[in-house]
């Protein structure tokens, strides 16, 4: 499809539990990101994949965030044992190009909103 | 360090009139510049965008001015409409290696254009 699809749109964690969202990219495109937003301010970068590979996880918290892409299965971003601070919304954008050029910028979902309580 | 700022929280104009949204960058690897425009519960959305070799690029209402030595960007939204009643995002990217690649935003601006 011409759209990243994201899911759940909302999920809502006690603090300690595990938290999954996922990110299906559009068909074709090699890249894959992941956004934090935290309070509406900036997107904080996360993690990015060329294909099934981390191509840059310096954004990532090093302990409780992971995330894969998987062929054949949509994109996966987990948090263990969340806490507040980890309440956002992550998006997840798809792209042809690993550096947004011409018309060829990110595509991105329409988020996961992340509350932890 | 914030690399991409927009120091406009918000924009209140008048439906017809011209927006103007600034954005300021720090890192001169930054070579790509985007806007985007984001409403509530949505995702952003690709508006236009401007390569580091020219210093203007135009699309329909939508203008987009880059001033290198200043590094400084604008977009200009003639005429307005309340439709374009939204948060504006600058985001940059560059080339040279490192992370530089990745698009880095800036904090937006919430815009209403009031009919």
């Amino acid at each position: 499809g011409e759209e990243v699809a994201q899911t759940p749109k909302h999920l809502v964690r006690g603090e300690g539990q595990k938290a999954k969202l996922y990110c299906a990219p559009i068909k074709g495109h090699s890249y894959v990101f992941w956004y934090q937003q935290v309070l509406k301010n900036e997107f904080k970068f996360l993690i990015s994949f060329q294909n099934e590979n981390v191509f840059d996880e310096t954004g990532m918290p090093k302990e409780r965030f992971s995330a894969k892409c998987l062929p054949n299965s949509p994109c996966s971003l987990e948090i263990q044992a969340t806490k507040l601070e980890d309440s956002a919304v992550y998006f997840c954008a798809s792209s042809l190009l690993l550096a947004p050029r011409m018309v060829y910028g990110y595509t991105f979902g329409s988020g996961t909103r992340l509350t932890v309580v | 360090d914030q690399q991409v700022k927009q120091n406009s929280p918000s924009l209140s104009v008048q439906e017809g009139r011209i927006s103007i949204l600034n954005c300021d960058y720090t890192n001169s690897m930054f070579d790509y510049f985007l806007w985007y425009k984001k409403y509530p519960a949505e995702g952003p959305t690709f508006l236009i965008s401007i390569s580091s070799i020219k210093d203007k690029n135009e699309d329909g209402r939508f203008t987009v001015f880059l001033n290198k030595s200043a590094k400084h960007l604008s977009l200009h939204i003639v005429p307005s409409q309340p439709g374009d009643s939204a948060v504006y995002f600058c985001a940059a990217s560059g080339s040279g290696g490192g992370s530089n690649y990745k698009l880095t935003f800036g904090k937006g601006t919430l815009l209403t254009v009031n009919p």
